[in-house]
């Protein structure tokens, strides 16, 4: 069974960076596709984006200029920066796994993690 | 690609039929179109991916259909677990988007 597990602080202060590991265990980082996902308290979804065990990534454009992924097989986690953040980068940060593509459903999930932004 | 997801919420009785809308700004390719129910406080649940191939383990109450722009979420008779909030999603032209949600709740 797949297992995903996000850690990293809940509280970040505005315009620092927002650091998020997401521990794998129950499968193999390499050969898929692993994505970050948010939800701000009360709102819908957002696409964050993605890394491959390649290294290979995509950002969504509205984020790209202040986000970076990263992993680490021999501990099989990837990782999350978010830069210069404001109150409006509040929310519940999750970590998935894609199902096949680079762009999929995303068919396993972390519990996710709150983050506050508030100095 | 910007997902319009109708009602924002729908009441709804155990029991009845539920319907849920997910509509395109343009053609999702290749009918990559995802649904999820995610309820409080945890992470959403996929059900249904290639608008209409089910996950592992949901109930075959829930259906999935559509194409193009204009998809389509059943319920043919709401069980008290399915109250949840529905999220459609494209993975056809990234970046990938959601739909804002339909809360179902019961009446």
């Amino acid at each position: 069974q797949v297992q995903l597990q996000e850690s990293g602080p809940g509280v970040v202060k505005p315009s620092e960076t927002l650091s998020l590991t997401c521990t794998v265990s129950g499968a193999s980082i390499s050969g898929y596709y692993w994505s970050w996902i948010r939800q701000p308290p009360g709102k819908g979804l957002e696409w964050i984006g993605y890394i491959h065990y390649s290294g290979s990534t995509d950002y969504n454009p509205s984020l790209k200029s202040r986000v970076t992924m990263s992993l680490d097989t021999s501990e099989n986690q990837f990782s999350l920066k978010l830069t210069s953040v404001t109150a409006a980068d509040t929310a519940v940060y999750y970590c998935a796994r894609n199902q096949y593509l680079p762009h999929d459903v995303f068919n396993f999930w972390g519990h996710g993690t709150a983050v506050t932004v508030s100095s | 690609i910007v997902l319009t997801q109708s009602p924002g919420t729908l009441s709804s009785s155990p029991g009845e039929r539920a319907t849920l809308s997910c509509r395109a700004s343009q053609n999702i390719n290749h009918n990559h179109l995802a649904w999820y129910q995610q309820k409080p406080g945890q992470a959403p649940r996929p059900l249904f991916y290639g608008a209409s191939i089910r996950a592992t383990g949901v109930p075959d109450r829930f259906s999935g259909s559509g194409s193009g722009t204009d998809f389509t979420l059943t319920i043919s008779r709401l069980e008290p677990e399915d109250f949840a909030v529905y999220y459609c999603q494209q993975y056809g032209t990234s970046p990938v988007t959601f739909g804002q949600g339909t809360r179902l709740e019961i009446k």
